[in-house]
């Protein structure tokens, strides 16, 4: 029953680097969603999906760009990292039923950009 | 916009009963959850509030006020694993393009 899963756990990426997060869930879940969590910050949306093929903007979409190719996975890209996206990932998903509000998260992507 | 105020951090020891207040300012409501978070590890859920009125879950409830954009969460029986941050999340519709708005987070601290 793996629920959430995200790929990688850390990465140390230089400056201008490019990279792929991949989140990865089981449930059948219409709605995905990228967060970063800085200190003090909360978890801040990145982008989210409503379903396959669907993606909007969050609250803080610079510097990111996300597929949802398959119902049962959503990427996010970095194609040239700052130091400024140093951050923990989370990755979440959700059903569309209404009245579910329950979100499911990944364990987090510890992201260093050096 | 979105916003939710919830206090940084909350004291208490063991055996006590805390309270976790939110208020929120959000173009769309459709309602209010509480997810805990330990060790900056995945945030799990705990309640969910859509109607006015308290949730309880064993040692944990939720309440909403709508009218007053405000919710809490009450903690009673505190243990020592209870300390973990705890974010309230608001989600401003009930299908479509929904997302869901967290807050800062509270940080518990439990003391013997």
């Amino acid at each position: 029953n793996a629920g959430v899963t995200q790929t990688p756990k850390f990465r140390v990426l230089k400056t201008g680097q490019s990279m792929t997060l991949l989140c990865a869930q089981d449930m059948n879940h219409e709605y995905m969603y990228w967060y970063r969590q800085d200190p003090g910050m909360g978890l801040r949306l990145i982008h989210y999906s409503v379903g396959e093929g669907t993606t909007a903007k969050g609250e803080v979409p610079d510097g990111y760009n996300v597929s949802r190719l398959k119902k049962q996975n959503f990427l996010l890209g970095l194609e040239s990292a700052a130091p400024s996206q140093t951050s923990v990932y989370f990755c979440a998903s959700n059903t569309r039923t209404t009245g579910n509000t329950e979100a499911f998260f990944g364990q987090g992507t510890r992201l260093t950009v050096v | 916009g979105q916003s939710l105020e919830q206090p940084s951090e909350v004291t208490a020891v063991e055996g006590a009963i805390v309270q976790i207040n939110c208020t929120y300012q959000t173009s769309g409501f459709y309602g209010l959850s509480w997810y805990q978070q330990h060790d900056g590890g995945a945030p799990t859920f705990l309640s969910y509030n859509a109607l006015d009125g308290l949730e309880e879950t064993g040692r944990f409830s939720s309440f909403l006020s709508r009218s007053d954009s405000y919710g809490y969460l009450l903690l009673q029986e505190l243990q020592m694993k209870d300390s973990a941050s705890y974010f309230c999340a608001v989600r401003d519709h009930p299908s479509g393009y929904s997302t869901l708005t967290f807050g800062k987070g509270t940080m518990l601290l439990v003391s013997p």
